[in-house]
């Protein structure tokens, strides 16, 4: 299986300060590509970015950015200008490929808090 | 409304009883999966369905039994209850890996083993 850590299991932010997620993996596949996800208190699981390994760019949306370092094996996610309703549980998980037997696994998680 | 829909939302069972969760998504995705939630393991793979009677396991299997008979539905069998199994489930499903696309997830099942 694919390694993922996540290795802030809690972060604190001040709000309207920018926050930094980490997230490394482990992967000898030349192709890949990574996506997070946020889960809220309330528990559903909500897609939020996605980037792949051969994009010349960092991937964007909205106040999320990847801070994505393909020598590092890291795919950090920036949350910019943070609000109260991103406190919540961050994950981050590779996207699999046919060699890793299709099995989508996740990093343990980070908890966020935005103070105000 | 398409999507992916598990249930029971919750569920108390005793030791030793078989107990299923089941999942149902109208998307006719290929993939489907089975995950826990437990406090500091993150989720964790239980089985997951490349198709219609494709299945396979994953992490943490041990205890678990699933089916997948119809493309929209997999259930997730727990042959006999222990209290190690009370956790939140979740299902998610994705189309092929034709293109990166993101896991779909169902609300959760919360399971309480007493």
């Amino acid at each position: 299986a694919q390694k993922i850590t996540q290795t802030q299991p809690g972060m604190f932010v001040q709000e309207k300060e920018a926050v930094t997620l980490d997230c490394t993996y482990d992967t000898s596949d030349q192709s890949y590509g990574l996506f997070w996800y946020k889960q809220p208190s309330s528990g559903e699981m909500i897609f939020l970015i996605y980037q792949g390994s051969y994009d010349e760019q960092n991937a964007t949306e909205g106040r999320y950015s990847l801070n994505f370092q393909k020598a590092r094996k890291s795919a950090n996610l920036v949350i910019s200008a943070s609000q109260l309703g991103d406190s919540a549980m961050y994950f981050c998980a590779p996207y699999p490929h046919l060699n890793t037997g299709n099995q989508f696994y996740f990093g343990t998680g980070t908890s966020l808090t935005v103070i105000p | 409304d398409a999507g992916i829909t598990q249930s029971p939302r919750y569920k108390i069972t005793e030791t030793g009883r078989q107990v299923t969760l089941m999942c149902h998504q109208t998307w006719s995705h290929s993939y489907m999966f089975w995950y826990r939630q437990d406090l500091g393991h993150g989720l964790r793979l239980i089985y997951y369905s490349a198709a219609a009677d494709i299945t396979d396991k994953g992490e943490v299997p041990d205890g678990y039994v699933v089916s997948r008979s119809k493309t929209e539905n997999f259930p997730l069998t727990l042959e006999s209850a222990t209290r190690s199994q009370t956790s939140v489930y979740f299902c998610a499903s994705a189309p092929g890996w034709g293109m990166p696309r993101p896991l779909h997830f169902g609300n959760g099942t919360r399971l309480t083993v007493t």
